[in-house]
């Protein structure tokens, strides 16, 4: 069974930095690639990043680039997500989120259950 | 970037009843379309992708159709399991981007 749990979240002030990790089991996780997407409170779902199973390629969406980071640890089954210069409109659920390939997917198939990050003075 | 809009934003009808969820791209995404439940407090799951590819588990009275700009997900016989939030998302560009989500609300 495919299980992908996130941890990492919490409050910190705008400008500040905080690292999300996901630790994945049920499936050969170097083997897939690997995405990150949030949700602000009561709002819609918003892909965030993605790293590929095979040769890392990153890939992120314009309102993070040059703020957030995706790696992957494929000795230990852990994604990350390095967030910096954070904002009070990164406030979200982030969710963890496995691919549907092997190379760098477009599609997840297996979600994790999310970890909260509120960005508050 | 492609835009993807639902309709309705929210929908309620009776255990029973047949429910459909229209998804359109601002421009042509083929067969790249998934559908998606959001139970509250839960994380998202994946009903369909390619359009119309029922994924394993997911119950046979789901379905999806449509290719190019225009989708739609059916439920038949609605269940109170049903009550849940309903995103498409285009996988055909590197946006990825999601509709604003359709409220199925049981009556």
């Amino acid at each position: 069974e495919v299980q992908l749990v996130e941890s990492g979240g919490g409050l910190v002030r705008p400008g500040g930095s905080l690292r999300l990790s996901c630790a994945a089991s049920g499936f050969t996780f170097s083997s897939f690639g690997m995405s990150w997407v949030r949700q602000a409170p009561g709002k819609g779902l918003e892909w965030v990043s993605t790293i590929s199973g095979s040769d890392d390629r990153t890939d992120y969406a314009d309102s993070v680039k040059g703020r957030f980071s995706i790696s992957r640890d494929n000795s230990k089954n852990t994604l990350f997500l390095q967030l910096n210069s954070l904002r009070a409109e990164d406030t979200a659920i982030y969710y963890c989120a496995k691919g549907d390939c092997g190379g760098h997917c477009y599609l997840n198939d297996y979600w994790g259950q999310g970890t909260l990050v509120t960005v508050s003075s | 970037d492609i835009q993807m809009t639902q309709s309705p934003s929210t929908l309620s009808a009776a255990v029973g009843d047949r429910v459909t969820i229209t998804c359109r791209a601002s421009q042509s995404i083929s067969s790249q379309l998934a559908w998606f439940q959001q139970r509250p407090g839960k994380a998202p799951r994946l009903l369909i992708s390619r359009a119309s590819n029922l994924q394993s588990g997911v119950p046979s009275r789901f379905s999806g159709s449509g290719s190019g700009t225009e989708f739609t997900l059916t439920i038949n016989s609605l269940q109170p399991d049903d009550s849940a939030t309903y995103y498409c998302q285009q996988y055909n560009s590197y946006s990825r981007t999601f509709g604003q989500g359709t409220k199925v609300e049981i009556k």
